[in-house]
């Protein structure tokens, strides 16, 4: 098994352009979760899918973010525009079990770097 | 609201000296508290769930136990590989999936 596969790994951008962050997930799994990483925030969850479909979106900071879930193999995290203080790592998780969610399974994560 | 809080921020011991990290936790209800371990570049790796007061499980040099309040990860004798960022996080009944994760433990193995 490949594991969870996110792209691209690193991504400079500048202040105002649009970044599509994208992840596959394990196959199987039923739970997409996207994080944001930094040192000040630590692991905040931006936001989970379960089927495919949105359950919680509470943790994505305002509206220039936006997830979304087109069918089980593939998951896109959008900022539009982006802005210096988005820059973290963003990490894709899946799960296979409902019950047990805590059990989740990272992909490697993409550095973003807004200047 | 959940919470957790893990101590130290960031430890550094010898190789072959034991030791232990913290995890301070205020939840509605648990449903279950995990460990994961975390290497520099890398995503956070799963270690261990803890689902009631008293558990306790193991694997290799590190064990996990869970009371009422808190969690504590045991490492004995650990070696240079032991290195890494150890984060906790709870699920909560009213949670649903979400887990709130600590800032972590960074621990250094010198040889």
């Amino acid at each position: 098994d490949a594991g969870v596969i996110q792209s691209p790994r690193h991504e400079v951008t500048e202040m105002g352009q649009e970044v599509t962050l994208r992840c596959k997930p394990i196959s199987g799994h039923d739970y997409l979760f996207w994080y944001r990483q930094t040192m000040m925030r630590g692991l905040e969850l931006l936001i989970y899918f379960n089927n495919n479909v949105p359950i919680d979106d509470s943790g994505m900071p305002e509206d220039r973010f936006s997830a979304k879930m087109p069918n089980a193999s593939f998951s896109t995290l959008k900022i539009q525009p982006s802005e210096p203080r988005d820059s973290a790592v963003y990490f894709c998780a899946s799960s296979a079990d409902g019950t047990g969610g805590g059990r989740q399974y990272f992909g490697p994560g993409t550095r973003l770097t807004v200047t | 609201e959940d919470q957790v809080t893990q101590s130290p921020e960031a430890l550094r011991l010898q190789e072959g000296e034991s030791s232990s990290l913290n995890c301070s936790y205020t939840v509605s209800g648990l449903r279950g508290l995990f460990w994961y371990r975390q290497d520099p570049g890398k995503g956070p790796e799963f270690l261990f769930t803890l689902y009631s007061a008293g558990e306790e499980k193991e694997k290799e040099r590190l064990k996990a136990t869970l009371t009422k309040k808190e969690s504590f990860l045991h490492i004995t004798a650990p070696k240079p590989e032991d290195s890494a960022t150890y984060l906790c996080a709870v699920l909560g009944i009213q949670g649903a999936q979400k887990l709130v994760f600590g800032q972590g433990t960074r621990l250094t193995i010198n040889p």
